[in-house]
């Protein structure tokens, strides 16, 4: 079974700008999680996405936002880019046997490298 | 809400000698348990979790963590380490829900 992929895997992009970073998830997973890692900050979560609805939010402004299509697939999408949202992007599926069920081991990609100038 | 803290930034150790690498959790509930490695340019890959039952856990790689609810840890070890081991090791608990929350890391490197 193919792993989690992410496209692109590198990004530069600058101040004020906005992007989009794609995710498609292990098949037949229909849970994506997205979290930001950072040498500041560590590894924290952005927000998870089960059936084309966002379920959990972490503590990020709203210029982070994201989407489920219908086949799983996820996007995130950061506007108005800051020096600080340089950062490892990573997306991690998981297969969800009940909705609001016990946690479900998650599969990560190997991420997305998001470089501001 | 819950945090981990894992109590070393960097380890070094030589070649086949052992390994220890701390992570303390602050949790009133039961907790689910990880342990994450990171290789350079690469994505985290699970090493091991615990969720419940023997309080000793095997992983692969030749890892385990041992469990200790009173002293809220959740120690990582291994008997001889390989320079291959090298990597960022992630302590991470889950508080509910499907998400993760992780310590900021122990850097292990291998010294021949």
């Amino acid at each position: 079974k193919a792993g989690v992929t992410q496209t692109p895997r590198y990004l530069i992009k600058t101040r004020g700008q906005q992007v989009t970073l794609s995710c498609s998830p292990i098949s037949g997973h229909r849970s994506v999680s997205w979290y930001q890692q950072t040498p500041g900050q560590g590894l924290q979560f952005l927000f998870e996405y089960f059936s084309e609805t966002q379920r959990n939010k972490g503590n990020f402004p709203g210029r982070f936002s994201g989407r489920q299509f219908s086949n799983s697939r996820s996007e995130m999408n950061v506007s108005t880019l800051e020096l600080g949202d340089s950062a490892l992007y990573l997306c991690a599926s998981s297969t969800i046997l009940l909705a609001g069920g016990p946690y479900n081991e998650q599969f990560f990609g190997p991420g997305t490298r998001l470089t501001v100038l | 809400a819950q945090s981990v803290t894992q109590l070393d930034s960097q380890v070094p150790v030589f070649e086949e000698a052992p390994v220890e690498l701390r992570c303390n959790y602050s949790s009133s509930v039961s907790v689910y348990l990880f342990w994450y490695v990171q290789y350079p340019n690469q994505g985290l890959q699970l090493l091991l979790k615990y969720l419940s039952g023997s309080t000793l856990v095997k992983g692969i790689n030749g890892f385990e963590a041992e469990f200790n609810k009173s002293q809220t840890s959740f120690h990582l070890r291994k008997p001889s380490v390989h320079i291959s081991d090298t990597a960022e090791y992630f302590c991470a608990v889950n508080p509910g829900a499907q998400k993760l929350v992780f310590g900021q890391g122990t850097r292990l490197t291998i010294n021949p």
